[in-house]
């Protein structure tokens, strides 16, 4: 088990580019969860996957962000057209079993700095 | 809508101190409880969970009732140290798709 990978661990990029991010979840773990915190927030809900299905999609992502989770493995977190609204650390999740009462086990997130 | 709230920090608390994070919560159905810990430089862990009223999860000698007819799930522990000092988030969780999180507080414990 080597826990949650991300990719990259930061990234600088100039406003009104696209940036795309890689989640690698623990691999028996069939749900993947993308979250984005900043400064002295907590994490704030993006999206979550069960297997390669996308099962719910947070109202604040804007069309600007789209996810995917091909064959149930990795997922890609993409932004499109970053705004400066857009830097954050976009932590990834996965977990195990279907209901409530299972924790999550987070990567060590994408520092996105948008200039 | 479901929300948490944390007491504010950030706690300053000198080593061997009692250790009291207020963590309040509404849901709109009947959720689980979490607390996560995030150490410097380090991702967020699961430090502890509870599941349903009155229960009591505890890990590293610390503690969270799960306290449904005051909604709070408060996060103590007796004595701590300073490898305790990091961020401690408090988070919900009413069905298998998202979690809602605290702000976080703050914890730094000195020598």
């Amino acid at each position: 088990d080597t826990g949650v990978s991300q990719n990259p661990r930061h990234k600088i990029t100039k406003r009104g580019q696209n940036v795309t991010f890689r989640c690698d979840p623990i691999s028996e773990h069939n749900r993947l969860y993308w979250y984005r915190q900043t400064l002295g927030q907590g994490p704030e809900f993006l999206t979550y996957f069960q297997n390669e299905a996308q099962l719910e999609k947070s109202r604040l992502l804007s069309d600007r962000f789209s996810a995917e989770r091909p064959k149930g493995s990795f997922s890609t977190l993409e932004i499109q057209r970053t705004e400066q609204g857009d830097s954050a650390m976009y932590l990834c999740a996965s977990s195990s079993g279907q209901g409530v009462d299972y924790g999550y086990t987070f990567g060590s997130g994408t520092r996105l700095t948008v200039v | 809508g479901d929300s948490v709230t944390q007491m504010e920090g950030p706690v300053t608390l000198s080593e061997e101190a009692f250790l009291t994070i207020n963590c309040t919560y509404t849901a709109t159905g009947y959720p689980s409880l979490f607390w996560y810990v995030q150490y410097p430089g380090e991702g967020l862990q699961l430090l502890l969970k509870a599941t349903k009223a009155d229960d009591k999860g505890s890990n590293k000698g610390f503690e969270a009732t799960y306290r449904k007819e005051t909604t709070s799930f408060h996060l103590e522990k007796g004595s701590v140290q300073v490898s305790d000092s990091a961020v401690y988030f408090c988070a919900l969780r009413t069905n298998a798709g998202k979690s809602t999180f605290g702000d976080g507080t703050t914890l730094t414990v000195k020598p």
